[in-house]
């Protein structure tokens, strides 16, 4: 059973915006850096945002990470239909001294 | 270009051993800590196990702890996970991953495997 909770889905129109939250504690988000990875269908999942609003080389700026408090956001701007996927958020939890991934969001592009 | 690829899975029987291999390239394996990550089939992530550059460091998942030994060769560029006693519900896709600091702990893993996917049923 995963610590960090995100909606199970959400979805919008081609060129819309989505976000997916990603809540926690103080133990992880509220104390941690914040990463998101897109895993797209049978395939490994990919980082996305790390540091909580840092894209590593070769991701678009229509992805962009926040963290406030104990929570989390990923946005997605511009919508594609290559974007539907499974998103997942991801910390240290301090004190369970693991990593500690998200329950998953899935994107459906309408 | 960093390549991660795993090898070693399959169908297992409950209470066996199975040991999961990881060779790396495109970057100087020494330098990173690395992970296992699983996936069971239709779930989310969990990580599993993590090794710092040089093996001094050594964690795991409290669901794995006294079953599984992460190790690594340096020397040969590639990362194990042994896995004991295994149980039905370790079932899943084994990824390994690459973390972008020497230690493991607090930082993402910046670029994964395809994974190796164990059964554990009889």
């Amino acid at each position: 059973q995963s610590v960090l909770t995100q909606p199970p889905s959400v979805s919008a129109a081609p060129g819309q915006k989505v976000t997916i939250s990603c809540s926690g504690s103080s133990s992880n988000i509220g104390n941690n850096y914040v990463s998101w990875y897109q895993q797209l269908p049978g395939t490994a999942p990919k980082l996305l945002i790390y540091d909580n609003n840092k894209r590593p080389s070769g991701i678009p700026d229509r992805f962009s990470g926040s963290k406030s408090g104990t929570s989390a956001t990923l946005g997605i701007t511009g919508l594609q239909t290559g974007d539907e996927a499974d998103y997942y958020c991801g910390t240290w939890d301090s004190s369970l001294s693991v990593y500690v991934f998200g329950t998953g969001t899935k994107v459906t592009v309408l | 270009e960093v390549q991660l690829v795993e090898s070693g899975g399959g169908l297992v029987q409950p209470g066996r051993s199975l040991r999961l291999s990881c060779a790396a390239s495109g970057f100087t394996f020494d330098d990173y800590a690395m992970h296992w990550v699983r996936q069971a089939p239709g779930k989310g992530l969990e990580w599993v196990s993590g090794i710092s550059w040089n093996s001094g460091s050594i964690g795991y998942a409290d669901s794995v702890k006294g079953r599984f030994t992460i190790s690594r060769d340096n020397a040969k560029n590639s990362l194990y996970l042994q896995m004991n006693s295994l149980r039905a519900e370790d079932t899943a896709l084994y990824y390994c991953a690459k973390d972008p600091r020497d230690s493991w702990g607090e930082s993402p893993f910046d670029y994964w495997g395809q994974g190796t996917l164990v059964t554990v049923s009889s």
